[in-house]
């Protein structure tokens, strides 16, 4: 399983863009990356999941560059709702697979 | 849309007491996790079940036990309680079979042992 890091915290103001990088230099050819946002006292949430280059959805984009040894997710304009815990998860898209969560980045957006 | 169900919310026991949380997925999902979470850790996967099948177990304590029924629901027993079991207890669902692997989190059953 690759290992992932990722920092231990995050501050920003609400409207600025939020950049979070997980590294994970042990990726197999076969491992996807996987984000996931926590609230306090909620269950994780899926937010977006990508291979290589660049993938974006509704709530964020996620940047992998061609050695997919790091990836960066991207919120656009934070705003205080977006206060949670984001992990980087890197394992084979397999139905079945269970989630590893380690050391997530503790967003905190302020007014 | 429909999410994962979990009862009880809330749950307090006392230590060597037994508990039983439930999870009911989103329908047409056939796949179950279980997660453990601690007061500031982070999540700790528990155990799954595919299709009635347990499919994968991590660091579940032998004093619990879980089962998913024909109606795909999920009950996780734990027996002989102890201090360190107060955590909340996240079930997630996923299609399975189907070519994603996308876990779906319900609200979580906060379990408080006295």
């Amino acid at each position: 399983l690759a290992k992932t890091t990722q920092p231990i915290s995050m501050d920003s103001y609400e409207g600025q863009e939020v950049n979070i990088t997980c590294s994970h230099n042990n990726i197999a050819t076969n491992d996807y990356i996987t984000w996931y946002q926590q609230f306090p006292s909620q269950g994780p949430r899926f937010i977006i999941q990508g291979y290589k280059t660049k993938v974006t959805n509704e709530v964020a984009s996620l940047f992998i560059p061609a050695d997919r040894k790091s990836s960066t997710l991207s919120l656009p304009r934070v705003s205080l709702s977006d206060t949670a815990v984001y992990y980087c998860l890197v394992g084979e898209k397999a139905a079945g697979n269970k989630l590893t969560f380690g050391g997530g980045t503790r967003v905190l957006v302020k007014p | 849309a429909a999410g994962v169900i979990q009862s009880p919310r809330h749950l307090i026991k006392e230590k060597r007491e037994t508990a039983t949380l439930k999870c009911y997925p989103i329908p047409r999902h056939d796949t179950v996790y279980w997660y453990q979470q601690g007061p500031g850790q982070d999540p700790q996967f528990l155990i799954s079940f595919y299709e009635k099948m347990q499919s994968d177990k991590g660091s579940i304590p032998d004093r619990f036990s879980a089962q998913q029924f024909s109606d795909y629901h999920s009950e996780l027993n734990m027996s002989s309680l102890e201090l360190g079991d107060s955590a909340l207890y996240f079930c997630a669902s996923s299609p399975g079979g189907r070519s994603t692997d996308t876990q779906y989190f319900g609200p979580g059953t906060r379990l408080t042992v006295l």
